[in-house]
């Protein structure tokens, strides 16, 4: 497709376990985002990837959770030991190329996490 | 420390007025502002942006105005349709900065 792509759309673990998200982001596009929405707030950033740089990890809420982005394109989100506090929809964004100013990120549909 | 903030949760709106959502912001660092909108079970959707060196931009029925010194932005749409039902969501990032950090959203409500 030509959007960003999130799997899996939805997620239901039990506290403890951990949990993989995925995202593929739109072809081309070398900027890559993860947030998170909890219930009622706005979106909290996480995580960003450019190219071969090192990950700005900077919004990631604890040690629990990493991600990955292998060959510059598809990220795995990994969250460890999961708490009910991680319940949330997590969505992945994607720029063409933070090179070129002001550009808006694109958004995948997110995946809905809930922990039991 | 809420950066970005939309001090109304919700808005209802006749159709075909204006709806008229709102956006205050804390950091001066700022310097390109987003507008999203999002269905329910699906990722926000780009609206319309605008830069720091302008107060306007306008695409179609949708308008963001930006006053600087009072640290506030709003989304004007007019006329206002059904299909506008959604939450809004202001974004804004920094200069050298790709993060967006986002207000709590505004629900719009387009009554027939």
């Amino acid at each position: 497709g030509a959007g960003v792509s999130q799997s899996p759309s939805n997620k239901v673990t039990e506290k403890g376990k951990d949990v993989e998200l995925r995202c593929d982001p739109i072809s081309g596009h070398t900027a890559l985002y993860w947030y998170r929405q909890s219930l009622g707030q706005g979106l909290e950033f996480l995580i960003y990837f450019q190219g071969n740089s090192a990950p700005d990890k900077s919004g990631l809420p604890s040690d629990r959770f990493s991600a990955e982005r292998t060959g510059g394109s598809v990220s795995t989100l990994t969250i460890q030991r999961t708490q009910q506090e991680d319940s949330a929809v997590y969505l992945c964004a994607s720029t063409e190329s933070p090179g070129l100013i002001n550009q808006p990120q694109h958004f995948g549909d997110g995946t809905r996490l809930s922990i039991l | 420390d809420q950066q970005v903030k939309q001090n109304s949760p919700s808005l209802s709106v006749q159709e075909g007025r204006i709806s008229i959502l709102n956006c205050d912001y804390t950091n001066s660092m700022f310097d390109y502002f987003l507008w999203y909108k999002k269905y329910p079970a699906e990722g926000p959707t780009f609206l319309i942006s605008i830069s720091s060196i302008k107060d306007k931009n306008e695409d179609g029925r949708f308008t963001v105005f930006l006053n600087k010194s009072a640290k506030h932005l709003s989304l004007h749409i007019v006329p206002s349709q059904p299909g506008d039902s959604a939450v809004y969501f202001c974004a804004a990032s920094a200069k050298g900065a790709q993060k967006l950090v986002f207000g709590q959203g505004t629900r719009l409500t387009i009554n027939p």
